[in-house]
């Protein structure tokens, strides 16, 4: 069946430094796509979006690129910092209200 | 100001009880929806409902039942708990059913079924 699925479970990175969360989707029809982060005990808290009409949205510290080509969303934060430590989900919706989302990736900031 | 409220946050509860979990949101938006969370943080729609009603009624038990007596209010009853209940339980709002609306998360239910 259809599915978001993430690369890497977890990732480590050192304070300061770039980040990168990978995603792969298998849903050729979807439109629009969602990165969400969620913090220990909360609930998921949307980050950035991104619609198929484009290849790359920023906002602040956050990039999100989409390769519809190969399927692939990825989600860049610059200069980690401690408070980035969470769970984080892409999405991913074929034109209708129902979104997939992927199993997620804990992102862990080293002082 | 809290956007999307669930109560209780912790329900901690024996095999075969009944439960209810409520959730309230004041954005306004015409949508909700809830999700349950496993211990492997995979989330996964159970329901939605636009303007108190049903729209999205995923493979759920029927022992699962959502409620929404208003389009700013969705309570989930669940019959019958079974120890493969436990998770977290989000709801979730969105301004409308239709693809590209942002869903705001609550901050969850913990569910323990002992």
């Amino acid at each position: 069946g259809e599915s978001v699925g993430l690369h890497l479970p977890t990732l480590s990175v050192q304070e300061g430094d770039n980040s990168i969360i990978n995603c792969a989707y298998s849903n050729s029809a979807s439109d629009y796509f969602i990165w969400y982060k969620q913090e220990s005990g909360k609930g998921p808290q949307f980050i950035i979006d991104i619609r198929s009409n484009m290849d790359k949205r920023q906002g602040q510290r956050v990039t999100v690129l989409l390769n519809k080509t190969v399927k692939h969303l990825s989600l860049q934060i610059a200069a980690t910092q401690p408070g980035d430590s969470a769970v984080y989900f892409c999405a991913e919706t074929p034109n209708d209200y129902k979104l997939s989302f992927g199993a997620g990736t804990t992102v862990t900031v080293r002082a | 100001d809290t956007a999307v409220s669930q109560t209780p946050k912790y329900l901690v509860t024996q095999m075969g009880n009944d439960k209810s979990i409520k959730c309230e949101q004041n954005l306004g938006h015409d949508t909700m929806y809830w999700y349950k969370q496993d211990s492997k943080k995979f989330l996964k729609i159970m329901f939605s409902y636009n303007n108190k009603e049903l729209i999205i009624n995923e493979t759920v038990p029927n022992r699962f039942s959502p409620k929404s007596p208003d389009k700013a209010h969705l309570n989930l009853h669940i019959n019958s708990l079974e120890l493969g209940d436990s998770a977290v339980y989000f709801c979730a709002s969105s301004q409308a059913a239709s693809g590209g609306e942002t869903q705001y998360f609550g901050p969850g239910t913990r569910l323990l079924v002992l």
